[in-house]
């Protein structure tokens, strides 16, 4: 079954460092999108792609996000200058058709 | 997107049928059910989706009342591999690529 694969599984960055999440979705996919859960919470969009643009973006996702699909395969997220509150599993999803989102097993992004 | 409320918590006895209700009563006629499911710290799986008949596939079946302001998810054999938390979202099929919006979600427990 096709996966949407997350690199690295656990980063660890000092607050005040950019940090870039990989992901690679399933390759006929047109959607793309980045959802975060800190820990105890919901499941929180930040962003979703298509066309080779953003979409939709939502409060969470400010001027020190920002998204790319820089080869046609991977699709990334920045982070820059990352706060403590950053701390939280990063999702990526990736859909083809209208229905189901299929979802990266995450990145855990602590910031210390 | 309407709004879904679900029990916060449910347990099943393993080998058993497992049905997690959710309220929908403000969904409009363009609106879907969708569940989704969350095993601890991974990412969410998608599970089944709905419009008005009833769905069973491979995972789960879907009950949707006839006047679509309520549904429920029948996994029939629980297994402790199902102990996860099980979202219920509604989302216009025509969203494009309009994102998922997750709530609270049921975290269910099945024991042996």
């Amino acid at each position: 079954e096709p996966e949407v694969t997350q690199t690295p599984s656990h980063q660890v960055t000092q607050m005040g460092q950019e940090v870039i999440l990989r992901c690679v979705p399933i390759s006929n996919h047109l959607y793309f999108y980045w959802y975060r859960q800190i820990l105890g919470q919901k499941v929180e969009f930040l962003v979703s792609f298509y066309n080779n643009e953003i979409s939709e973006k939502s409060e969470i996702f400010d001027d020190q996000f920002s998204v790319e699909r820089p080869d046609g395969s991977n699709f990334t997220l920045k982070i820059r200058s990352t706060k403590l509150e950053d701390s939280a599993m990063y999702f990526c999803a990736s859909r083809g058709g209208p229905y189901g989102y299929t979802f990266g097993s995450g990145t855990r992004l602590t910031v210390v | 997107d309407a709004k879904t409320t679900q029990p916060p918590s449910m347990d099943c006895a393993e080998g058993r049928a497992a049905n997690l209700p959710c309220n929908h009563s403000t969904i409009s006629g363009n609106e879907y059910v969708y569940w989704y499911r969350q095993i601890h710290s991974q990412g969410p799986q998608y599970i089944i989706h709905g419009l008005k008949n009833n769905e069973t596939n491979e995972m789960a079946s879907l009950i949707i009342t006839e006047d679509r302001k309520s549904s429920t998810l029948i996994l029939p054999h629980a297994t402790l591999r199902d102990t996860a938390v099980y979202y219920c979202i509604v989302r216009a099929s025509n969203s494009g690529y309009s994102t998922l919006t997750f709530g609270k979600g049921t975290m269910l427990l099945v024991s042996p």
